[in-house]
């Protein structure tokens, strides 16, 4: 059965504090990771994709990696409004559900 | 309007009401979504719709009736829900349903209390 677990399930930051979120996969045929972010109450928006084993993505304080197993949501130099909880999901060629989310990392980064 | 809207953003309904969730997508996408998040789950796909066709019913209880009339309206119509169906609930659309390579974009949820 194809997963998506994430770890760990919260992290409390300093400001400034840099530091890893870890998503790991067993998706069948995987054809793209996707990260987003989500505030509470709110939709996730998104933020990378990574389509293959070694790529990377930034955005600001934010650094996407892939491997064969798992990914990485690298935070560098965090600040308060980094603070939210970021999701994966791996896609797949699917007639249906094509996305397998994971259940979430919630950062909180304290000033 | 841009991306993904979604109406109305709160909802409070008694369990023998019958409201409709609305969704519309102004990303010119072919597939929209219904999700479902608890407290504390992952999300959960409920629907699929791909050029106007279900492609995914992922068990959801009788009380939960999709219609999407064109490729850019979604509606969630509910009727005789339990408490446990409180919730927050996400529509969403890509480009094609089948693909695991198309981003999905989200809009910006219904949260639904249900008394």
């Amino acid at each position: 059965e194809d997963q998506v677990t994430q770890s760990p399930e919260a992290l409390r930051l300093q400001e400034g504090e840099s530091s890893s979120l870890n998503c790991s996969y067993t998706v069948s045929g995987l054809r793209g990771l996707f990260w987003y972010r989500q505030d509470p109450g709110k939709g996730p928006e998104f933020l990378f994709t990574l389509y293959s084993a070694g790529e990377e993505k930034e955005k600001e304080r934010l650094k996407a990696t892939l491997t064969k197993k798992e990914s990485f949501l690298h935070i560098t130099a965090p600040k308060p409004e980094d603070s939210a909880t970021y999701l994966c999901a791996g896609g797949r060629d699917n007639y249906g559900q094509n996305f397998v989310f994971g259940p979430g990392t919630r950062l909180s980064v304290l000033p | 309007e841009t991306g993904v809207t979604q109406t109305p953003r709160h909802l409070v309904m008694g369990m023998t009401n019958k409201k409709s969730l609305k969704c519309e997508q102004h990303l010119g996408h072919n597939a929209m979504y219904w999700y479902k998040q608890s407290a504390k789950k992952p999300l959960e796909l409920m629907f699929v719709y791909n050029f106007k066709e279900q492609t995914e019913n992922n068990s959801v209880p009788s009380r939960f009736s999709p219609e999407c009339p064109n490729s850019s309206h979604l509606f969630l119509h509910l009727h005789t829900l339990q408490p446990e169906d409180s919730a927050l609930y996400l529509c969403a659309s890509s480009q094609a349903g089948t693909s695991g390579t198309d981003t999905q974009y989200f809009g910006p949820g219904t949260r639904l209390t249900v008394l």
